[in-house]
């Protein structure tokens, strides 16, 4: 399995711009998350899915936006991206989200936005 | 603010020695806990959790601790080597509220010197 697979791995926008951040997951789980980490921070929860066709904001959902139409893909759109998005984005995912049910990580997006 | 936080940002050690990493976390409903690993520009990588009815739990060269009588969880990381050297998170989760969310805190960054 190849796990969970991010593109690009790195990427600039200028202020404005938009980009859709990839996420695949082989492993047939249910629930997949999108979190971004600043310099020197933990990750912060931008959205979340528990099943194809069933999203929900997180911590910090303004500026993004989700689908999930498979339960392999979860996309994270970025609609007039602004320099505050620059940041490390994962998405990770899980076969359920109890207690014992580890995330499993992408490797990141990398993202400035200048 | 954030519920999951660290004693020290910054641990530096000497290879072979054990390592020691403290988290402090602030609600008590928090029933699962999770230890990630993240080494530079790759994704947190799950290194060992624990349920809240446990107070220890051990891995290879890794054990946890729990005290929730003062809200404490701590790392430890039996004869350290360079390939340890890496970004350590701890992540609460509170099973009974909203199952999908793991709060995460800032790391503790662990550098090996051989």
């Amino acid at each position: 399995n190849a796990g969970v697979t991010q593109t690009p791995k790195f990427r600039i926008l200028k202020i404005g711009q938009s980009m859709t951040l990839q996420c695949t997951q082989d492993m047939n789980h249910n629930y997949m998350y999108w979190y971004r980490q600043d310099p020197g921070m933990g990750l912060k929860l931008i959205y979340y899915s528990v099943g194809a066709g069933i999203t929900d904001k997180g911590e910090v959902p303004n500026g993004y936006n989700v689908s999930r139409s498979t339960t392999e893909d979860f996309p994270l759109r970025l609609e007039l991206a602004a320099p505050s998005q620059t940041s490390v984005y994962f998405c990770a995912s899980s076969p359920f989200a109890g207690v014992g049910d580890e995330q499993y990580f992408g490797p990141g997006t990398r993202l400035t936005v200048t | 603010g954030e519920s999951v936080g660290l004693h020290l940002p910054t641990l530096s050690v000497q290879e072979g020695d054990n390592s020691i990493i403290n988290c402090a976390y602030s609600n008590s409903a928090s029933d699962y806990f999770i230890w990630y690993k993240q080494e530079s520009g790759k994704g947190p990588q799950f290194i060992i959790d624990i349920r809240s009815n446990m107070d220890k739990r051990q891995g290879q060269r890794v054990t946890v601790l729990l005290n929730k009588t003062v809200k404490h969880l701590s790392l430890q990381i039996a004869a350290t080597q360079p390939g340890d050297s890496a970004v350590y998170f701890c992540a609460e989760k509170n099973s009974g509220g909203s199952n999908y969310k793991l709060t995460f805190g800032k790391g503790t960054l662990l550098t090996v010197n051989p």
